[in-house]
């Protein structure tokens, strides 16, 4: 079935440090890629999104690249701030309606970025 | 803008006891769906709805029921309460389209005990 794995956390980083989150997929087919960001005591928020293959997804300074030749959109971003601190979570969609229409997400990566 | 607003945010029901966790949106969305959140698990699936009428089971339906009677609510209902069901529940609404984003509402924390 389709799936998504995405690196374990949690992750500590100094502020500007760079940040790679990992993040491969399974699919049959060809899925759009999300991004989604929570922090604390919040629901969760889209961050960034790539709808096919070699699309680049940027906002708040992140960026995934959709690579469909290693089923992967690894999240990146050159200098965290404090404010990043959060849990990230990567996640499919292969179509609109019916149950192809549900996002399946990864578990999940805390992010703490210390001062 | 309201979006998707979900009540409560806390709940603490005793084992056996039965509640609705409420979720509305505004934005129209023909696509609702609810998911529980637990440590280490991510975001799973219980069920969703593609319209007014029509609901299906996700990854982990039981002991959970819902109904879609219009297009803004989507109540999620716990019919005997259990200590598994302890967990973080989040509704979320999609407009049509592979790309779109689903928009999620703040999230219930529910304690069973």
């Amino acid at each position: 079935g389709n799936s998504v794995t995405q690196m374990e956390g949690p992750v500590t980083l100094s502020e500007e440090a760079f940040l790679t989150i990992n993040c491969t997929y399974t699919a049959t087919g060809y899925p759009s890629l999300f991004w989604y960001v929570q922090y604390p005591g919040e629901g969760l928020q889209l961050l960034l999104k790539a709808t096919k293959a070699d699309d680049k997804g940027s906002n708040k300074g992140f960026e995934a690249t959709y690579r469909k030749e290693t089923t992967s959109f690894h999240l990146e971003k050159g200098s965290v701030q404090v404010s990043d601190s959060a849990v990230y979570f990567c996640a499919l969609r292969m179509n609109y309606g019916g149950s192809q229409g549900n996002l399946i997400f990864g578990k999940g990566t805390k992010l703490s970025v210390k001062p | 803008n309201a979006g998707v607003t979900q009540t409560p945010k806390f709940q603490v029901l005793k084992t056996g006891q039965s509640m609705t966790l409420q979720c509305a949106q505004d934005m129209n969305h023909e696509y609702m769906s609810w998911y529980r959140q637990d440590p280490g698990m991510g975001l799973r699936l219980i069920h969703y709805s593609v319209g007014a009428g029509i609901t299906d089971q996700g990854e982990v339906p039981n002991g959970y029921n819902v109904s879609r009677s219009t297009t803004e609510d989507f109540p999620l209902r716990l019919l005997s309460a259990a200590p598994s069901q302890t967990s973080v529940y989040f509704c979320a609404s999609s407009p049509p389209g592979q790309g779109a984003e689903a928009f999620f509402g703040q999230g219930t924390r529910l304690t069973v005990v």
